[in-house]
C-alpha cells in the first residue's frame, strides 16, 4: 500500500515563526504536492514538485517555499507564519505522466493554528 | 476560466437508497476524472477514475458516469450505507498538466440509518 506520511497531525504556532511541514512517501513516486484546504474554498495547490529539487507553483504560493532534496521527501516551509495560514495542510503524491493515471496519495493532514 | 463544480448542499438519503453525487466542469477538457471520498480530518482517498473515452465505470458498489458533451460527471453509491457517509471529491486531469488535478470543493454525503 502508498503510504504518505506527514510530520505533525496538529501544529500550533506563534505569527513570525519559521515553520517546516515535512512529508515523506514511500512509492517512489516522482510527484508531490502540497495543497491547503479550508471551508468552502475547497483543496488549493500551494506547490507541486515533479523531480528532485524541481518545483513549480501552484495556485496560492505566496507565503511558501518547498524543498525536495530527496526524491521521497517534500517540505513545505512558511517563512513568517500568519494568523490567514491557519489551515489543514495536505501533502500528496503521485506518478509521473506515463506511468499512472496520476491519481495521488494524500497524507492524513496537518492542522497548522498559528496565533 | 476553468471551473469544477459540486453540489455544496449535502445529500441527505436513507440507508438501502441510491447516492447520486454530481460533478459539472467548464472551459476544461480533461482526460480523465477522479473520485476521492475524504473523512474528516483526513486526507482524500482515491476512489475512481474514468476515461474520456469511457462512458461508464464500476467498482463494487460504485458507479461513475462520464459525458465530456454535458461536461458533467455522476457518482452512484447503491444500497448505501451509514459508513458511506463523508464527503466526495471529483477531479480533472489534464494531460498537459504534468500530473497536477483540478478539484471540486466536495459534496457530503449523510447516510441515515
Amino acid at each position: 500500500d502508498v503510504k504518505v506520511t506527514q510530520s505533525s497531525r496538529y501544529l500550533v504556532k506563534r505569527t513570525g515563526e519559521k515553520v517546516f511541514l515535512e512529508c515523506v512517501q514511500d512509492m517512489d513516486h516522482e510527484n508531490m504536492f502540497w495543497y491547503r484546504q479550508d471551508p468552502g474554498l475547497g483543496l488549493r495547490l500551494i506547490y507541486f514538485s515533479y523531480d528532485v529539487k524541481m518545483k513549480e507553483k501552484g495556485d496560492i504560493p505566496e507565503g511558501y517555499s518547498v524543498s525536495r532534496e530527496k526524491k521521497e521527501r517534500f517540505s513545505l516551509i512558511l517563512e513568517s507564519a500568519s494568523t490567514n495560514q491557519t489551515s489543514m495542510y495536505l501533502c500528496a503524491s503521485s506518478f509521473a505522466y506515463g506511468l499512472s493515471s496520476y491519481e495521488q496519495y494524500f497524507g492524513p493532514g496537518t492542522r497548522l493554528t498559528v496565533t | 476560466s476553468q471551473k469544477i463544480e459540486q453540489n455544496s448542499e449535502a445529500l441527505n438519503i436513507q440507508e438501502g437508497k441510491t447516492a447520486t453525487l454530481t460533478c459539472n466542469y467548464t472551459n476544461y477538457s480533461p482526460a480523465y476524472l477522479q473520485w476521492y471520498r475524504q473523512d474528516p480530518g483526513r486526507g482524500p482517498v482515491f476512489l475512481l477514475l474514468i476515461r474520456e473515452n469511457e462512458k461508464e465505470k464500476r467498482k463494487e458498489r460504485l458507479k461513475v458516469t462520464f459525458d465530456t458533451t454535458l461536461k458533467q460527471s455522476l457518482f452512484h453509491i447503491t444500497a448505501s450505507q451509514p459508513a458511506d457517509s463523508a464527503t466526495y471529491l471529483c477531479a480533472l486531469v489534464n494531460l498537459s498538466n504534468t500530473g497536477k488535478l483540478i478539484f471540486g470543493q466536495g459534496t457530503t454525503l449523510q447516510v441515515k440509518p
